[in-house]
């Protein structure tokens, strides 16, 4: 079985500052990994993916996360924010059970980007 | 571009009655997923479909039946709701090893 632990439920933040939200899972076995964000009364859209390859993934909006394997963790991070960023992050991982590739989420943070 | 359409966005049943959420998707993907989401715990898989017909449980399926009857649909059934069932519904749809898309949700209240 896996699980993933968002560290922090809230995190405030400045325009044009830069976040980092974090994400830790566990597995035993290899696992996929997804950033997933939650805007006010929509339901999740994928923000960016781990499937294989290079370790840090980029997403079209500025986004960024980097796999450590080490560490098992999958930190998302972005260098500057902007008001529109403001909406709730989940952190996911995959892994094959029973019969298909199922996602286990966090609990979710929710980022609040302030003028 | 993958479309995750679920047939209602609020609802309001009463208990002991059986409710019907139902959800469509337009890629041809052969798992789909009902997961519902409460504050400060996530999403919590309830059922899933990986074929027609077929189905497993996930990590919540008391009070809750599915039917797949075609591969485009996938219905989550509450046999006899419950107040504690109040909560944000979401579906998904996702091919073998690839992301899960999401639909907007439906959001179910109890009285």
């Amino acid at each position: 079985a896996q699980s993933v632990t968002q560290l922090d439920s809230q995190v405030p933040v400045f325009e044009e500052a830069p976040v980092e939200l974090r994400c830790n899972y566990s597995s035993s076995v290899s696992v996929y990994l997804f950033w997933y964000v939650q805007y006010p009364n929509q339901g999740l859209q994928l923000l960016l993916k781990y499937l294989s390859g290079s370790t840090l993934v980029e997403s079209i909006n500025g986004f960024e996360a980097e796999f450590n394997k080490s560490q098992t963790s999958f930190h998302l991070r972005k260098p500057s924010v902007h008001i529109s960023d403001t909406a709730e992050y989940f952190c996911a991982v995959s892994a094959m059970s029973g019969s298909a590739r199922q996602l286990t989420f966090g609990s979710g943070t929710q980022l609040t980007v302030l003028p | 571009d993958v479309k995750v359409t679920q047939s209602s966005r609020y609802l309001v049943k009463r208990t002991g009655e059986k409710v019907f959420l139902e959800c469509v998707q337009d890629m041809d993907h052969e798992n789909m997923f009902w997961y519902r989401q409460d504050p400060g715990l996530g999403l919590r898989l309830i059922y899933f479909s990986y074929d027609v017909k077929m189905k497993e449980k996930g990590d919540i399926p008391e009070g809750y039946s599915v039917s797949r009857e075609k591969k485009e649909r996938f219905s989550l059934i509450l046999e006899s709701a419950s107040t504690n069932q109040t909560s944000m519904y979401l579906c998904a749809s996702g091919g073998s090893n690839q992301p899960q898309h999401f639909g907007d949700g439906t959001r179910l209240s109890i009285l």
